[in-house]
């Protein structure tokens, strides 16, 4: 099992530039969950998918982040335009729905918006 | 080990000594807890669980107790080595709800050779 795989491990922008982070579930997980985590604000929970479909996002801090999740096996969070605020790492999470088994994290995704 | 501001409680031990980390949870209805360990760089990995009808649980030098009365968790390391350094977070989990964990902010665990 190769776990929750997310791309790309680091990422340094400009201000201003679109980012475009990605994740791969674990295969038969159903559920999947985009943290942000910050020293300021620990792990927070961003969005959350059931099957394909969003079903909180009321995390998402503001317009300029949007996620989506095409198929079982990928997700991706976007953040247009970027700010050195929404310097963090991001992770992402899978799990079987209905279930509280088998949560697992990825490696993140280390941004920095300079 | 309650977490508030921008830092991180931090608990210094040196390697061979046992180490406690404590947590309390939020929500008396949360029914299952997991001990979670953050390794620079890394995403945070499972150590332990415990289901609240049990007040203990042991694993490979890993112990997890809970007190539900004061909705508090444990999580006890014995001989603890320069490998276990990491910063460590519990969750709650409320089963029969959205199943999705909510964090304590951490502690952060520095273990001295």
């Amino acid at each position: 099992d190769a776990g929750v795989i997310q791309s790309p491990r680091h990422e340094v922008t400009e201000m201003g530039q679109e980012v475009t982070l990605r994740c791969k579930p674990i295969s038969g997980h159903n559920s999947l969950f985009w943290y942000r985590q910050t020293m300021m604000r620990g792990l927070e929970l961003l969005i959350y998918f059931n099957n394909n479909v969003p079903i909180d996002d009321s995390g998402m801090p503001e317009d300029r982040f949007s996620a989506k999740m095409p198929n079982a096996s990928f997700s991706t969070l976007k953040i247009q335009p970027s700010e050195p605020r929404d310097s963090a790492v991001y992770f992402c999470a899978s799990s079987r729905s209905g279930t509280d088994y088998g949560y697992t994290f990825g490696s993140g995704t280390r941004l920095t918006v300079v | 080990g309650e977490s508030v501001g921008l830092h991180l409680p931090t608990l210094s031990v040196q390697e061979g000594d046992n180490s406690i980390i404590n947590c309390a949870y939020s929500n008396s209805a949360s029914d299952y807890f997991i001990w979670y360990k953050q390794e620079s760089g890394k995403g945070p990995q499972f150590i332990i669980d415990i289901r609240s009808n049990m007040d203990k649980r042991q694993g490979q030098r890993v112990t997890v107790l809970l007190n539900k009365t004061v909705k508090h968790l444990s999580l006890q390391i014995a001989a603890t080595q320069p490998g276990d350094s990491a910063v460590y977070f519990c969750a709650e989990i409320l089963s029969g709800g959205s199943y999705i964990p909510t964090f304590g902010r951490g502690t952060s665990l520095i273990v001295h050779p």
